[in-house]
């Protein structure tokens, strides 16, 4: 059984740096073909595609983002981070993150919803 | 690649059919999935390879298309079906959503 959870901070300054952590089990990043991507959706309005990183560690980024999102592993935690810095109010959403395949992100965190705010 | 659905909304009666677009800037083959997001929950993968059914999903959801021009069909609809609905393309990166579709049950 496939399960992923966000975790991170709620409320985050302005130009400050946020980081958010999915936990997942059921498959490992080490197994050929094993992706983790990251998706978010602001308050009200669609999905937006971040991040994706691969067990062989190529990385994939939104170009509208690239420069501020960094996104790792650690297949010994089961973990994939995501880093996005000098945030912005705009940044203000629930970020998901999933288990992605070719055939899409079948499997899906929780959510979590961060605020950024002064 | 830009995705573009259609209706953004659309009401409907219990035992309805329905049908909602999804068209793409360019062609993708058949890289294309449909998701289901109800209020307040994480999406649910539906369909994926624009036609293949995910495994637990509803018989009543079926895709059909290819290249550029996508469609999502609820043969009859259920009230548990109310939800948004968005489509995906994976042919090539960045990966990029349609607007979504907000059904309503009427």
């Amino acid at each position: 059984q496939i399960t992923l959870k966000e975790s991170g901070p709620t409320l985050v300054k302005p130009t400050q740096t946020l980081t958010l952590t999915c936990t997942f089990s059921g498959f490992s990043l080490s197994t050929t073909g094993a992706a983790v991507g990251w998706i978010r959706q602001p308050p009200r309005q669609a999905l937006e595609w971040l991040a994706l990183i691969y067990w062989d560690d190529d990385k994939r980024y939104s170009p509208s983002l690239k420069n501020r999102l960094t996104i790792t592993k650690d297949t010994s935690k089961n973990q994939v981070v995501l880093t996005l810095t000098n945030v912005d109010p705009v940044d203000t959403a629930t970020y998901f993150c999933a288990h992605s395949g070719v055939s899409g992100h079948d499997y899906w965190g929780q959510g979590t919803l961060v605020t950024v705010s002064s | 690649i830009q995705l573009t659905q259609s209706p953004s909304f659309l009401s409907a009666s219990v035992g309805d059919r329905v049908t909602i677009t999804c068209r793409a800037s360019q062609g993708i083959s058949t890289y294309l999935a449909w998701y289901q997001q109800q209020a307040g929950k994480a999406p649910r993968l539906l369909i994926y390879a624009a036609t293949s059914l995910q495994n637990g999903v509803p018989s009543r959801f079926s895709g059909s298309g290819s290249a550029t021009e996508f469609t999502l069909t609820i043969s009859s609809l259920q009230p548990e079906d109310s939800a948004t609905y968005y489509c995906q393309q994976l042919k090539s990166f960045p990966l990029t959503f349609g607007g979504g579709t907000k059904v309503d049950i009427k």
